[in-house]
């Protein structure tokens, strides 16, 4: 049974940097057959995937449109987890972030418990 | 225009059948894509409930019930999750999702009011 656990701050200043964590039971950031993501959910219930970092032979990551440039995703094999960094945030960032396996089928089928992220002087 | 339209609600009643449709932009074919749908209740994280691409190209989640389907609408440009017999414990919202251009795209969510 696959686990993750997010942990990171819940207010975040604008302007400033939303940094998550989440660590991986069950299953290893090196997986050859998963993908390790971050999803958030808006106030107004909207999902957005922002991107994924997954290992095949070599490490790979993907990141969303809305998001790229502002966003990174690394793997810390040492600690099988994965983080999520987010720089120069607005209040449009405000939204409970996910992080969420995908699996070998590509479903996502493990996901974190959510945090809520407020970015808010 | 988004590349995935769902209603934002629907209601229907218990022991009926909801279709809840997922249409995609003009530009793409539902033909071409896996539709993947979740369902979501208040207070938790999405589960995966099932994908659809054709009859011989589908797969359950664990533990979905049966009554939970998948389809397309070729002639609307759509995916539809059909759920048989409603109960009150279907009352959620229902996202679906594609991968599209190097990213895994959602809709807005359909909620959905068993009454």
């Amino acid at each position: 049974q696959v686990q993750l656990q997010q942990s990171g701050p819940g207010l975040v200043k604008p302007s400033q940097t939303l940094s998550l964590t989440c660590v991986i039971s069950g299953d290893s950031v090196s997986s050859n057959s998963a993908a390790w993501n971050w999803i958030r959910q808006s106030p107004s219930r909207d999902l957005e995937w922002l991107g994924r970092t997954y290992y095949r032979s070599k490490w790979y990551d993907d990141y969303a449109l809305s998001v790229k440039g502002r966003i990174t995703i690394n793997p810390d094999t040492s600690k099988n987890q994965f983080s999520l960094q987010l720089n120069s945030v607005t209040p449009e960032d405000t939204a409970v972030y996910f992080c969420a396996r995908n699996n070998q089928l590509n479903m996502f089928d493990s996901w974190g418990q959510g945090t809520l992220v407020t970015v808010s002087s | 225009q988004a590349v995935l339209t769902q209603p934002s609600s629907l209601s229907a009643s218990p022991g009926a059948s909801a279709s809840l449709t997922c249409t995609l932009r003009s530009d793409i074919n539902v033909a071409n894509y896996r539709i993947y749908w979740y369902q979501q209740k208040s207070g938790s994280p999405p589960q995966f409930l099932l994908r659809y691409s054709s009859d011989s190209d589908n797969q359950q989640g664990s533990g979905v019930p049966r009554r939970f389907s998948g389809s397309k609408d070729a002639s609307a440009n759509a995916g539809i999750l059909l759920i048989s017999g409603l109960q009150s414990e279907d009352e959620a919202d229902y996202y679906c999702v594609i991968w599209d251009s190097s990213a895994w795209v959602f809709g807005g969510g359909t909620k959905l009011t068993v009454l």
